[in-house]
């Protein structure tokens, strides 16, 4: 149990489009989703949690007008990173929270590849 | 910032040898996490150990923590190949996570 998906698991697009990222938990209803950036060879970084129904909260640095996340249902969280440009590339994770259980146990996606050119 | 910082940052042995992995943070914390990484991949949950615990053990690993030090270790006993990926800790103050910079083990057969 506990399995989170991401989609895609890899995506290449042009400088200035759009990248829509989904995270979702396959068997349990996730109450907070997180999601995280990684440059190569470097820790995870925090960008963002998220509450189902509500407007999601950034880390400082994370700029909300580019980096959108919905959070429309218990089971789906989605990371648009508006007019992407080559420094937004990068791999990045999302994670979440079931309810009921350990306040921060998360269970983590396998992550999405994203290369802008 | 409460991000972990783990030791060695590198870590290379032979494959039945044990692996040491250290973690250091500044505040207090409810729990600390320790996660699994390999090349590419998202993370795996290895163990969680509170605040109130002093040791746990799941398998071949051993996680210890040591509150008056703000400092937790993760053993790996008789390692293997699979078992090289890149190791983080994750101490918890709050409901989230902030990983340390990470420990890259290679076990060679």
């Amino acid at each position: 149990g506990a399995v989170v998906s991401q989609h895609p698991s890899r995506v290449i697009c042009k400088s200035g489009t759009s990248v829509k990222i989904e995270c979702r938990s396959l068997d349990f209803q996730a109450t907070t989703m997180f999601w995280y950036r990684q440059f190569p060879k470097q820790s995870l970084m925090l960008m963002a949690t998220s509450n189902e129904g509500s407007k999601a909260t950034y880390e400082q640095g994370v700029e909300k007008d580019k980096f959108l996340i919905n959070h429309a249902s218990l089971t789906l969280s989605t990371l648009t990173v508006t007019s992407a440009h080559p420094e937004d590339s990068s791999f990045y994770i999302c994670s979440a929270r079931a309810q009921g259980r350990a306040y921060n146990e998360q269970f983590f996606g396998p992550g999405t590849r994203l290369t802008v050119l | 910032s409460q991000q972990g910082e783990e030791d060695p940052q590198a870590l290379s042995i032979q494959e039945g040898e044990n692996a040491t992995m250290n973690c250091s943070y500044k505040t207090s914390i409810n729990n600390l996490q320790w996660y699994r990484q390999n090349s590419g991949r998202g993370l795996v949950h290895l163990i969680l150990i509170r605040s109130n615990e002093r040791e746990k053990h799941s398998g071949r690993l051993r996680v210890t923590l040591d509150t008056s030090k703000k400092s937790s270790s993760l053993l790996i006993t008789a390692s293997r190949a699979a078992d090289t990926a890149s190791y983080f800790c994750a101490p918890s103050p709050t409901d989230k996570l902030i990983f340390g910079t990470g420990t890259r083990l290679q076990v060679f057969p």
